[in-house]
């Protein structure tokens, strides 16, 4: 069965530092990942996603994800993060010809001022 | 952007009631609907897969009986929560596939606690 690893459960930031969380799945076949954001108290919203093509894949509010076959990897990037950036991040996989999304344990980012 | 509503958005039952929640795809058709649960700080786990016209695929480890799903339209997916216990508390969050291949639009949830 596939599976989603995201590491980082906690992340403390100061504003403008960089951002990378890490996310690996385990599925030999084709995959399509993406990364949705869950601001407090709101619903999971599409950062970005990747299903095929350019493995450097940009999203909204200046997030980036780097598809890296290799390794099983799809992590999210921010040069420089914000306050608003506060949130718990989740990657998800869709793997093959179903249309179930796996998710990630998610990642909860904390920005300080 | 395609939009899905939930309703209600919170709810409080007593332990041994029903409760029915809705999920609606505002502005797209959606042939495919899924619920997930999620746990205070866990991630979302797929519950069903609800498709028009046709009987719920359950995960693993759920109990259709207890977690009833209905597909009726091309807009509107429920789930009633039968004979609710204080441990089906829980957000109970729906999305929709939109008429872009592989992509989930998400329901804002909805927080059901059983008392």
């Amino acid at each position: 069965a596939q599976s989603v690893s995201q590491h980082n459960h906690h992340v403390i930031l100061s504003e403008a530092a960089s951002l990378e969380l890490g996310c690996n799945y385990s599925y030999g076949g084709t995959v399509n990942l993406f990364w949705y954001v869950q601001y407090p108290g709101q619903h999971l919203q599409l950062l970005l996603k990747y299903f095929s093509g350019d493995p450097l894949v940009k999203g909204i509010k200046g997030f980036e994800a780097e598809f890296i076959k290799s390794k099983f990897s799809f992590n999210l990037r921010k040069p420089s993060v914000q306050w608003s950036d506060t949130a718990e991040y989740f990657c998800a996989a869709l793997t093959g010809t179903a249309s179930k999304l796996t998710f990630g344990t998610g990642t909860r980012l904390q920005v300080t001022l | 952007g395609a939009v899905v509503s939930q309703h209600p958005s919170r709810v409080i039952c007593k332990s041994g009631t029903s409760v029915k929640i809705e999920c609606r795809s505002l502005d797209f058709q959606a042939t495919t609907m899924f619920w997930y649960r999620q746990f205070p700080k866990q991630s979302l786990m797929l519950m069903a897969t609800s498709n028009e016209g046709s009987k719920a695929t359950y995960e693993q480890g759920v109990e259709k009986d207890k977690f009833l799903i209905n597909h009726a339209s091309l807009t509107l997916s429920t789930l009633t929560v039968t004979s609710a216990h204080p441990e089906d508390s829980s957000f109970y969050i729906c999305s929709a596939d939109s008429d872009r291949a592989n992509e989930q639009y998400f329901g804002p949830g909805t927080r059901l606690t059983v008392t």
